[in-house]
């Protein structure tokens, strides 16, 4: 059973644009949610996290918006640039203090594609 | 920010030995350690989490005695994987986390190849 769903499984954009990317849970019990971006052959890095007392968290070019009512978050990717093509991955936990120790349940991924 | 390291990056070996990748935090004392696999264009599975000076807490269907995971140290922790097959070649990526935070740092793989 797939804890965290994310989409679109692809996405290409043009130099400039905005990339989107969605994720949604069911679990109430995740509480802490990071975005992770992975180049090929690499280990995921951490881009941006958000916990869920906070709608709206941005750090550059990189946006969070979470709505906790519908249990959903997304990433917004703004003044999309070819450096950027990479795998994205959405991911939610429960914290380190829940019984699973921090454990991350990752979405399946979305490989971005920036056009020049 | 924490760095974590993993050696080999790539290790190629015969089907029917045995493989060790470590990981290693350098600039923090990691409480818990995660290991993961990743198929070709595919999530990061997990495999184990471990805690240091305990043994390690697999996921279903990760067969124990075939990856051995021992976490001896705050910085250390190491994956063996005995008697290795075709079917174990994969990418082999570590975790990290500090005492009290939900950040996981990770390592940049290992890439498993049985030949």
């Amino acid at each position: 059973q797939q804890q965290v769903k994310q989409s679109p499984q692809s996405l290409i954009v043009q130099k400039g644009g905005i990339s989107i990317i969605n994720c949604a849970y069911e679990n109430t019990a995740f509480d802490y949610f990071p975005w992770y971006q992975q180049f090929p052959g690499k280990g995921p890095a951490l881009l941006i996290a958000i916990r869920p007392d906070v709608s709206e968290k941005k750090e550059g070019r990189f946006t969070i918006s979470f709505n906790k009512s519908a249990k959903q978050f997304s990433l917004h990717i703004m003044d999309s640039q070819p450096g950027d093509s990479a795998t994205y991955f959405c991911a939610a936990s429960m914290g380190y203090r829940g019984s699973t120790l921090g454990r991350l349940y990752f979405g399946r991924g979305t490989q971005l594609t920036v056009w020049p | 920010g924490a760095v974590v390291s993993q050696h080999p990056s790539r290790v190629i070996c015969k089907s029917g030995t045995s493989v060790k990748i470590e990981c290693r935090s350098l600039d923090f004392q990691a409480t818990t350690m995660f290991w993961y696999r990743q198929f070709p264009k595919q999530s990061l599975m997990l495999m184990a989490t471990s805690n240091e000076g305990s043994k390690a807490t697999y996921e279903q269907g990760v067969e124990k005695d075939k990856f051995l995971i021992n976490h001896a140290s705050l910085t250390l922790s190491t994956l063996t994987v005995t008697s290795a097959h075709p079917e174990d070649s994969s990418f082999y990526i570590c975790s990290a986390t500090r005492s009290q935070t939900d950040t996981q740092y990770f390592g940049p793989g290992t890439r498993l190849t049985v030949l």
